[in-house]
Parts: structure tokens; C-alpha cells; sequence
């Protein structure tokens, strides 16, 4: 199985600040990687597929990068409404694997 | 409007089944790959099983031989048949559509589990 790594597991930042959070898999997984948001209470968001793509109705001040194994997912300049635990997950082969999650709060 | 709305999750005893279902609308079940992800209280996300297109499944080891995933055409609903629960399956389930290049974009409320005597 492929071994999904997210860091750091949380983090505090305020509004207006650059979020940046990584992900790296135990093996290649080319660009089959995506990025989904969960507030409490809530099911998963897409935010961000095969890597770098922005989902429908996504807002631009999140985007993904990276390609084989290591990934970032940046928030450019974080809202009161990303305030949220986010996960990575990969889709390169089954079963389909999640990292552990990064909790993003308020400073 | 393109959704899913899960149901079937309850309070059961270990060792007891469960079936979950999840209907959905604005899309066709049979179609898509279709998948069941599990979240236990406070910890993270957990992929449980998949059904392809072509009717091929794979499930979680934690799983196998326990749970089974299917489909119904006429009622565009996809179901988990959970059997020999323990208390560790204790979690809200959620079923997701995996749209290429295999992402889950499209997610239920989630049903939750209970497995506790």
C-alpha cells in the first residue's frame, strides 16, 4: 500500500497569511493526487485533483503543486473560512490512501 | 442536482450486520467508480471498498471478508453490506463517486456507525 504523509499535522495562522501544507507518498505516484477540505461535521471537499487542477467553484487563492512524491498545497491568503482540516489522498492505485490530515486554526 | 444521501446507520451489537445505502441522483451509479470512506470519531479518513463501472470490487484489509459493496441499477443506489462487526468499524461512513482522474468529487452526509454492546 502506498503510505500518504502530510506535515505538519496542525498549524496556526491568521487571516491573510500564506498556508502552505505538504504531502509526500512512500512511492511515485505521478500526479494522481488530491487535495479535500473537511470542516466539523462535515463530508470532504474536492479542492484540488491530479495535482495541480482547481475544482469547480474552488476559490484561485488555493493551489496544488508537485508531481512523483512530494506535493504542497498552498492558500495564498487565508480566509476566516478556510479554517478547516485538509487531506491529501492518492488515486495512483488501490487501495486509495489518505494522509493523516493538517488541522488549520485561528492564531 | 447531483447527490447522495446515505443511510441504514444505526447502534448495533459486535458480531451483528449492518446494511448501508447510499441513493443517489443526477448521475448514474453504474457508471462511475463508486467507493465507501470511513471516518472513526476524531481521526481521519479511511477508504473501505470500491465498486467499478465494469462491476469489479476491492476492499480494505481491515474489511475483507466482512463487508460487501454492490449496486442496485434500478434504484441508482449503492449499498455496504457490513457483517461481523467489531467495535473498531465504529465510524461515520460516507460513499463517494471517484470521477477520473479518480479523485472523489462528489461526497454524501455521511451515515453513522455504532458498534457497541
Amino acid at each position: 500500500d502506498i503510505q500518504m504523509t502530510q506535515s505538519p499535522s496542525s498549524l496556526s495562522a491568521s487571516v491573510g497569511d500564506r498556508v502552505t501544507i505538504t504531502c509526500r507518498a512512500s512511492q511515485s505516484i505521478s500526479s494522481y493526487l488530491s487535495w479535500y477540505q473537511q470542516k466539523p461535521g462535515k463530508a470532504p471537499k474536492l479542492l484540488i485533483y491530479a495535482a495541480s487542477t482547481l475544482q469547480s467553484g474552488v476559490p484561485s487563492r488555493f493551489s496544488g503543486s508537485g508531481s512523483g512524491t512530494d506535493f504542497t498545497l498552498t492558500i495564498s491568503s487565508l480566509q476566516p473560512e478556510d479554517f478547516a482540516t485538509y487531506y491529501c489522498q492518492q488515486s495512483y492505485s488501490t487501495p486509495r490512501t489518505f494522509g493523516q490530515g493538517t488541522k488549520v486554526e485561528i492564531k | 442536482e447531483v447527490q447522495l444521501v446515505e443511510s441504514g446507520g444505526g447502534l448495533i451489537q459486535p458480531g451483528g450486520s449492518l446494511r448501508l445505502s447510499c441513493a443517489a441522483s443526477g448521475f448514474t451509479v453504474s457508471s462511475n467508480y463508486m467507493s465507501w470512506v470511513r471516518q472513526a470519531p476524531g481521526k481521519g479518513l479511511e477508504w473501505v471498498s470500491v465498486i467499478y463501472s465494469g462491476g469489479s470490487t476491492y476492499y480494505a484489509d481491515s474489511v475483507k471478508g466482512r463487508f460487501t459493496i454492490s449496486r442496485d441499477r434500478s434504484k441508482n443506489t449503492l449499498y455496504l453490506q457490513m457483517n461481523s462487526l467489531r467495535a473498531e468499524d465504529t465510524a461515520v461512513y460516507y460513499c463517494a463517486r471517484e470521477k477520473y482522474p479518480y479523485a472523489f468529487d462528489i461526497w454524501g452526509q455521511g451515515t453513522m456507525v455504532t458498534v457497541s454492546s
